[in-house]
């Protein structure tokens, strides 16, 4: 069965700095694979999406993410943080719709 | 505008007591989901249904119980079997297929004391 890995729990950057969360999956087959922003109580939003073609995703509020299939990776960046971004984020992997598998997710913290 | 509603945001039971979560969603999806999310755990499937009159046990079915008798329905009851039911629960449903996303609705706080 599929399932993800994030590095990392806490993530912490300043204003106007690299956002960079790391992703990591397992799948014997070719998956799809979603990262998703959660603000406080409050439900789970798609940032982006990969399912086939280009490997270099791009998302909502800046985000984007790049399929790396010799890695099983598939990190989240943003070049320059905003105190919006502070959220937390869950990176997802499904082979099938009824399937989909998420990370523990990764607290964003950004710093003034 | 669609959406998925839940209701209600904030519920409080007494241990012993089954509670009923409402989900609702004019999307027109097929699909609907229940997932329990607690801190560091990320989410966890615990049912899901692809059609009307249909669903299926997710990874930690135990204790809960839902239908579907409705395509925008899909209420879930937390059983007083639930060990430990105090946790946010969140419903989301999809279109049928592969790769596809899925839309959450606001998730319900459940706590049980």
């Amino acid at each position: 069965a599929q399932s993800v890995t994030q590095l990392g729990s806490h993530v912490s950057v300043s204003e106007g700095a690299l956002v960079l969360l790391r992703c990591n999956y397992s799948s014997s087959v070719p998956p799809y694979l979603f990262w998703y922003v959660q603000y406080p109580n409050q439900g789970l939003q798609l940032l982006l999406k990969y399912t086939t073609g280009a490997t270099l995703v791009k998302g909502i509020n800046g985000f984007e993410a790049e399929f790396k299939k010799s890695e099983t990776s598939f990190h989240l960046t943003k070049p320059s943080a905003h105190m919006s971004d502070a959220a937390e984020y869950f990176c997802a992997v499904s082979v099938n719709n009824n399937d989909m598998r998420f990370g523990a997710g990764t607290r964003l913290t950004v710093k003034p | 505008d669609g959406g998925i509603t839940q209701s209600p945001k904030y519920l409080f039971r007494k241990e012993g007591q089954n509670v009923t979560l409402s989900c609702e969603q004019n999307l027109n999806h097929d699909a609907m989901y229940w997932y329990r999310q607690d801190p560091g755990q990320g989410l966890r499937l615990i049912y899901y249904s692809q059609i009307v009159n249909d669903f299926q046990k997710g990874d930690i079915a135990e204790g809960y119980s839902v239908s579907r008798e409705k395509k925008e329905s899909f209420p879930l009851t937390v059983t007083s079997a639930q060990k430990n039911p105090t946790a946010f629960y969140l419903c989301a449903s999809s279109i049928s297929g592969q790769g596809v996303e899925l839309r959450f609705g606001p998730g319900t706080r459940l706590t049980v004391t």
